[in-house]
């Protein structure tokens, strides 16, 4: 199963932030949050990751609180090609090493 | 340009018959990783593998099975033994099980329809 809860859906107006929840209260100390984005029937694109402090890139910027239970994906200025589903993912352990499993995401609808 | 390439990108197929996928890489990477996807859900993990000539079942492995005989090549045949194939099939790579950080790349998909 996922570690991470993530809000099913959410809209945002275009030019604005959108600010992105996830919750992964289970988190171990070493492992770091990756954010992706699902593009309709396209491959998943990665964003962005981070271990505990707080990061930015050309496309987001990342927010990880203090005790690393939940962070939040900030895309700044949204526009319309920013709707997608993004998924919040923390690696669990498997067998022969640890295997990135996928949750549901949430869907995020960015609206002129 | 590196990255993965899935193919065919679109593949009937008729029932009990197996079809394999192709995924192959050139980013000199461990670990590859094949996941299904239906409608409106999200990525479930079939099979994966840290290192040639080993890899390990994900969460939903029955019906399906693969190879990693070389680095760059992760085949995913899907048996007549899975009872509902039809699906969006990602190839997915990274750097190794162990760094630090394990950032995927994903290939563009292979869209599998059993007629």
């Amino acid at each position: 199963d996922a570690k991470t809860t993530q809000p099913p859906s959410m809209d945002c107006a275009e030019g604005r932030a959108a600010n992105l929840p996830c919750n992964h209260s289970t988190i171990s100390g070493n492992e770091y949050v990756y954010w992706y984005r699902q593009i309709h029937s396209q491959g998943p694109q990665y964003i962005i990751h981070g271990l505990k402090n707080n990061e930015t890139n050309e496309m987001a910027s990342l927010i990880i609180t203090e005790d690393r239970k939940s962070s939040t994906l900030i895309l700044p200025h949204a526009t319309l090609r920013d709707t997608a589903v993004y998924y919040c993912i923390v690696r669990v352990a498997g067998t022969g090493g640890f295997k990135t499993i996928f949750g549901a995401g949430t869907r995020l609808f960015v609206k002129a | 340009d590196g990255g993965i390439t899935q193919s065919p990108k679109y593949l009937f197929r008729k029932e009990g018959q197996n079809v394999t996928l192709s995924c192959e890489q050139n980013l000199n990477h461990d670990a590859m990783y094949w996941y299904r996807q239906d409608p409106g859900q999200g990525l479930r993990l079939i099979y994966y593998s840290q290192i040639v000539n080993d890899f390990q079942k994900g969460d939903i492995a029955e019906g399906y099975s693969v190879s990693r005989e070389k680095k760059e090549s992760f085949p995913l045949t899907v048996t007549s033994a899975q009872k509902n194939p039809t699906a969006f099939y990602l190839c997915a790579s990274s750097i190794g099980p162990s760094s630090g950080a394990n950032v995927l790349t994903f290939g563009a998909g292979s869209r599998l329809t059993v007629l």
